[in-house]
């Protein structure tokens, strides 16, 4: 399994740009979630999905949307970029059990420069 | 979900345990205790978890006071790969398993 995987590592933008962060994770995984990391500090959650056709936002949502289509894919766009969006993106990927572990698997993260 | 507090730096020799603190005193009946580590910039990474009893896995032990206010991640022969931010969060299994990150305790291990 190549776990959860994100596409690109690095991006710098101008701003008023707009691109999409891909993510994927093959591990059949309900949940997905999309955090970001400023310098020094710990992540904050920007969205969120329990399922294909479902998100809601987290801590940070203002600047971003989602979408889940599909199981396998949660993509975050950022449709008009600003220098307060530099950092660096986690995509993540969890179980949903009730009980017990529900650890989550991160990617190797994006990390995006807006100029 | 309840908030944790942790020591932002310490140090640990290799070779050494490393015990680092953790309190939760908000904690709430149905929260697991979750430890995550993230080296340099990578991605964090499950380390451990509990919910009332002491637990041991591969990477580390993780000691729950009787009263859940509180607990100790122990790794019991740091090495200089270990050197890392590690997050303590506490998380229920309901609403999305979401988990909150503060800022974390810097592990250095020094030879």
């Amino acid at each position: 399994n190549a776990g959860v995987t994100q596409t690109p590592k690095f991006r710098i933008l101008k701003i008023g740009q707009s691109m999409t962060l891909q993510c994927t994770q093959d591990m059949n995984h309900n949940y997905m979630y999309w955090y970001r990391q400023d310098p020094g500090m710990g992540l904050k959650l920007i969205y969120y999905s329990v399922g294909a056709g479902i998100t809601d936002k987290g801590e940070v949502p203002n600047g971003y949307n989602v979408s889940r289509s599909t199981t396998e894919d949660f993509p975050l766009r950022l449709e008009l970029a600003a220098p307060s969006q530099t950092s660096v993106y986690f995509c993540a990927s969890s179980w949903n059990r009730a009980l017990g572990r529900n650890e989550q698997f991160f990617g190797p993260g994006t990390r995006l420069t807006v100029l | 979900d309840a908030k944790t507090t942790q020591p932002t730096s310490m140090d640990c020799a290799e070779g050494r345990a490393a015990n680092l603190p953790c309190n939760h005193s908000t904690i709430s009946g149905n929260e697991y205790v979750y430890w995550y580590r993230q080296i340099h910039s990578q991605g964090p990474q499950y380390i451990i978890h509990g919910l009332k009893n002491n637990e041991t896995n591969e990477m580390a032990s993780l000691i729950i006071t009787e009263d859940r206010k509180s607990s100790t991640l122990i790794l019991p022969h740091a090495t200089l790969r270990d050197t890392a931010v590690y997050y303590c969060i506490v998380s229920n299994n309901n609403a999305g398993n979401m988990l909150t990150f503060g800022g974390g305790t810097r592990l250095m291990v020094k030879p």
